[in-house]
């Protein structure tokens, strides 16, 4: 597709359980993000990629969270033994560039809703 | 830390009506964007600023970026209820630093 697709739009799952969501960003993107948004209030940074490699995991919650991208494309975010405060909206975004061009464009996914019960 | 201060957090207003949005930081920053979210999507973005003192238009919405590089406005002209949505500033650095966001309504 021409835009950042994620997966799945919708999840419900029980306290306790592993959870994990997708992203798959623009063709030729090189840099992908993941951002937490709650109550449609603003972005919480959890983790940014740069090809493979994650530079800033500085955002990431807890332990619980983790990250990889395979192939310079596809990432996966898991969430361990969930907990009723992480339901959310997770947002996905790439950009062509990564850091180094602070003036780069977030083309965003629609995200993937989160609900821990 | 970097932060972005938006304000109003939340603002309703009747069509027709001007607002203006503003975001603060303590931080100077190399450039500041503005991005609009509405219900069930992702942020777009809608302008880039990078020069202390710039200033742009895009049709009816004011984007200006302050001399020192620490604060933007947004300044909405003859609102409409397609202007509906979350506001959002962010902040050009390594932390990807977003604002909390201004939720307008905008009712006909």
């Amino acid at each position: 597709g021409a835009g950042v697709s994620q997966s799945p739009s919708n999840k419900v799952t029980e306290k306790g359980k592993d959870v994990e969501l997708r992203c798959d960003p623009i063709s030729g993107h090189t840099a992908l993000y993941w951002y937490r948004q709650s109550l449609g209030q603003g972005l919480e940074f959890l983790i940014y990629f740069q090809g493979n490699s994650a530079p800033d995991k500085s955002g990431l919650p807890s332990d619980r969270f983790s990250a990889e991208r395979t192939g310079g494309s596809v990432s996966t975010l898991t969430i361990q033994r969930t907990q009723q405060e992480d339901s959310a909206v997770y947002l996905c975004a790439s950009s062509p560039r990564g850091l180094q061009t602070y003036t780069g464009e977030l083309f965003f996914g629609e995200g993937s809703r989160l609900t821990v019960l | 830390t970097q932060l972005l201060e938006q304000s109003p957090q939340f603002l309703s207003i009747q069509e027709g009506e001007n607002l203006t949005v503003y975001c603060n930081s303590s931080s100077v920053f190399s450039s500041l964007q503005w991005y609009r979210q509405e219900p069930g999507e992702g942020p777009v973005l809608l302008v880039t600023v990078v020069t202390g003192g710039e200033v742009k238009k895009l049709k009816r919405l004011t984007f200006q970026f302050g001399d020192a590089r620490k604060d933007s406005s947004l300044h909405i002209t003859a609102a409409q209820p397609g202007d509906t949505g979350l506001y959002l500033c962010k902040g050009g650095s390594e932390k990807l630093v977003f604002g909390k966001g201004m939720k307008l309504t905008v009712n006909p």
